[in-house]
C-alpha cells in the first residue's frame, strides 16, 4: 500500500529566503507526482505535475524534482514571498487516484 | 481559464439524511473523482469514474455512497444516510486523461449534527 510522508510538518521562515519541501513514498511504481497549494478551509491549486520520466519540472519561482528510484521529491521555493504562506501537498499517482501526504504548512514572515 | 467547480459550498445536515453534493468537471475532461478530506486528516480518495462507471473505490465507499453522471455537464456524490463521521470537506477532481493532471474544486463543506 502506498504510504506519503512530507517533512518538515511545519516551516516558518522569513520573507525573502530559499526553502525546501520534502515528499517521500514508498512504492517507487508511479505514473506522476503532483504538487498543490492548499489555502486554510480553501480547495487544492495544482501547482506543478511530474510525470515519472522526468527528473524536475519548473513553474515560475517553483522547482520540483523527482527521483522515482528512490521515492522522493522535493519542491524549491525561490525567494518566498508572504503570498506563499500555505499548505503544501504531494500526491502520487499509482493506479488511477492520487495518495496524499499530510502536507507541510509553509509561514512567510514579512 | 476552465474551472471545476462545487455547490454547495457548506451543508448542514441531520444524521441520517441523505445529502446530494455536486460538481460541474471541465468540459473536455474525461476521468472524475471524489475525495475528502476530514479536519486535521489527509486528502482520502473515495471513487474514481470513468465512461459512465466506477473504475476504482476505497475501503470507505460502501454501500452508502453512490456517484452518477445524470447528464453531459454534472457529477454527483450521494451520501444515503448521513453518519457523524461523514463530516469532512469533500472535493470533485477531474483529468483531461488518464495519468495527467488533475484538478480540484474548491470543495463542500459536509457537516453532520
Amino acid at each position: 500500500k502506498q504510504e506519503v510522508t512530507q517533512i518538515p510538518a511545519a516551516l516558518s521562515v522569513p520573507e525573502g529566503e530559499n526553502l525546501v519541501l520534502n515528499c517521500s513514498f514508498t512504492d517507487s511504481a508511479i505514473y506522476n507526482l503532483q504538487w498543490f497549494r492548499q489555502d486554510p478551509g480553501k480547495g487544492l491549486t495544482s501547482l506543478l505535475l511530474i510525470q515519472s520520466s522526468q527528473r524536475e519540472q519548473t513553474s515560475g519561482r517553483l522547482n520540483a524534482s523527482l527521483d522515482k528510484s528512490s521515492g522522493r521529491s522535493t519542491l524549491y521555493i525561490a525567494a518566498s514571498q508572504p503570498g506563499d504562506s500555505a499548505t503544501y501537498l504531494c500526491a502520487v499517482q499509482g493506479a488511477q487516484k492520487l495518495v496524499f501526504g499530510q502536507g507541510t504548512r509553509l509561514t512567510i514572515n514579512p | 481559464e476552465p474551472e471545476v467547480t462545487q455547490t454547495p459550498s457548506h451543508q448542514v445536515t441531520q444524521m441520517g439524511q441523505e445529502v446530494i453534493l455536486r460538481c460541474v468537471p471541465i468540459s473536455n475532461h474525461l476521468y472524475f473523482y471524489w475525495y475528502r478530506q476530514i479536519l486535521g486528516q489527509k486528502v482520502e480518495f473515495l471513487v474514481s469514474f470513468y465512461n459512465n462507471e466506477i473504475s476504482e473505490k476505497s475501503e470507505i465507499f460502501d454501500d452508502q455512497f453512490s456517484v452518477e453522471r445524470p447528464d453531459g455537464s454534472n457529477f454527483t456524490l450521494k451520501i444515503r444516510s448521513t453518519k457523524l463521521e461523514d463530516s469532512a470537506m469533500y472535493f470533485c477532481a477531474s483529468e483531461l486523461s488518464s495519468y495527467n493532471e488533475q484538478f480540484f474544486g474548491p470543495g463542500t463543506r459536509l457537516t453532520v449534527l
